[in-house]
């Protein structure tokens, strides 16, 4: 079956420390890959896209990175985090019919 | 590249009520119109699309309607209930390549519905 996997669900993290988020497919080949952000509790904006190993297109200029090492994985990284980095993590897959969402990752910097 | 606008941002109903989201689209080569809902604190899912070659499509208590010429699309939820609260996005996509579409989200819209 088809699936994502996104991890960790929560995550406190000190100002000024790393960061590292994955997101795995299951079921598929070749996938595209967005990472979105959700701050204040309700637009998605587009962080990062995929549409391949290697291939990366960045849609706002931030504090964050993303690399995909495989096919089927997609991470977000920062080297040091900010206090706005704070909020909620998505990570999807697009499909034919649209996007799957993985679970989020709730990001608290301190 | 596509702009999709979404009004309401809130929205409150009493149960039993009928609720309408309004999204309009700018780029004409869009064909693909999914809504989204997001419950606190969940990820977004899908609960109905439409494609522009249809004018509108129901699914029990949910309906979205397109008007291609105008630009705009709109998501209908008849007999409100208070499960029916969340969040809802709209969203367009031109012709896609292969086998996935990219997205353009609206705002997104906090219903609330009223017991």
């Amino acid at each position: 079956s088809q699936t994502i996997h996104q991890w960790p669900a929560t995550l406190v993290q000190p100002v000024g420390s790393p960061l590292s988020l994955e997101c795995t497919v299951e079921g598929t080949s070749n996938p595209n890959l967005y990472w979105y952000r959700q701050a204040a509790g309700r637009g998605l904006q587009l962080l990062f896209y995929s549409v391949g190993i290697g291939q990366i297109s960045s849609e706002v200029p931030q504090n964050l990175s993303a690399s995909r090492p495989q096919d089927r994985q997609f991470i977000l990284s920062s080297k040091k985090l900010l206090l706005s980095d704070s909020g909620f993590y998505l990570c999807a897959w697009g499909r034919l019919r649209g996007y799957t969402f993985g679970s989020g990752t709730r990001l608290t910097v301190v | 590249g596509e702009n999709v606008e979404q009004h309401p941002s809130t929205l409150s109903v009493q149960e039993g009520d009928s609720a309408v989201i309004k999204c309009t689209y700018s780029d004409s080569a869009s064909n693909y119109f999914p809504w989204y809902k997001q419950e606190l604190g969940k990820r977004p899912q899908l609960i109905i699309d439409i494609r522009s070659n249809v004018g509108e499509k129901k699914d029990q208590r949910i309906a979205v309607t397109l008007n291609k010429t105008a630009k705009h699309f709109s998501l209908h939820i008849t007999e409100t209930q208070p499960e029916d609260s969340a969040v809802y996005f709209c969203a367009a996509s031109p012709l896609g390549s292969g086998s996935a579409r990219q997205l353009t989200f609206g705002s997104g819209t906090q219903l609330t519905v009223l017991p």
